[in-house]
């Protein structure tokens, strides 16, 4: 079954402590993304990426690091920097990006301080 | 003010009502409109797309839009229970490289 697989499902974090959240797609798209969502704003964009090696900070990016070395994987660093890290993160994919494009969405991973 | 509008509810109806869920937007370059639906603890799904100016049925959800009034609907005959779930609208420029933008979203409640 081709889709988008996030995990852990649920992960926590101790102050300073940098965490890494997995996304793996088996879709073969080009463009991956990370999304956050708090309750009653949306989803924010905090990266995406077109291609390999290739990544854009969104609209929320600061304290948040990605790498794409390779094209069906494109992890989530959130580290210490991030002051309100507790959300809902999603991760998402499209054939290209562009605002034509649909995107597919993971079942994502919920963060929580400790 | 956001980009794109959307009621949070939560909307009650009951069991086989027809339910209308709304999106405002103020960027007159979004040209292509969809609507995806999240369970809870889920991601998002797609349940709509449409290109531009008019009417798309799928089943029993109809997707309108009218760019004139920048205003986008999502309609849903015989709602069922399984219905229930958050609603978001997303919305996408014709050119660029930028991702959609997405409404808040609206809960609805379909009651048995």
């Amino acid at each position: 079954d081709g889709g988008i697989t996030q995990s852990p499902k649920y992960l926590f974090r101790k102050e300073g402590q940098n965490v890494t959240l997995s996304c793996e797609q088996n879709l073969n798209h080009d463009a991956m993304y990370w999304y956050r969502q708090d309750p009653g704003q949306g989803l924010r964009l905090i990266y995406y990426s077109q291609i390999v090696n290739d990544f854009q900070k969104g609209d929320i990016a600061e304290g948040y690091s990605v790498s794409r070395e390779k094209k069906e994987s494109f992890p989530l660093t959130v580290t210490s920097a991030q002051k309100n890290p507790t959300a809902f993160y999603l991760c998402a994919s499209s054939p290209s990006t562009g605002g034509y494009q649909p995107q597919h969405f993971g079942d994502g991973t919920r963060l929580s301080i400790l | 003010q956001k980009e794109v509008e959307q009621d949070p509810g939560p909307l009650s109806v009951p069991e086989g009502a027809i339910v209308s869920l709304n999106c405002t937007y103020s960027n007159s370059a979004f040209q292509y409109f969809m609507w995806y639906r999240q369970y809870s603890r889920k991601g998002p799904e797609l349940l709509m797309y449409t290109y531009s100016s008019g009417n798309k049925e799928d089943g029993r959800f109809t997707a309108q839009v009218d760019k004139s009034s920048k205003y986008i609907s999502l309609f849903i005959r015989d709602s069922q229970p399984s219905d229930s779930a958050t609603y978001l609208c997303a919305m996408g420029e014709d050119t660029g490289r930028r991702a959609l933008t997405f409404g808040s979203g609206t809960r609805l409640q379909v009651q048995p």
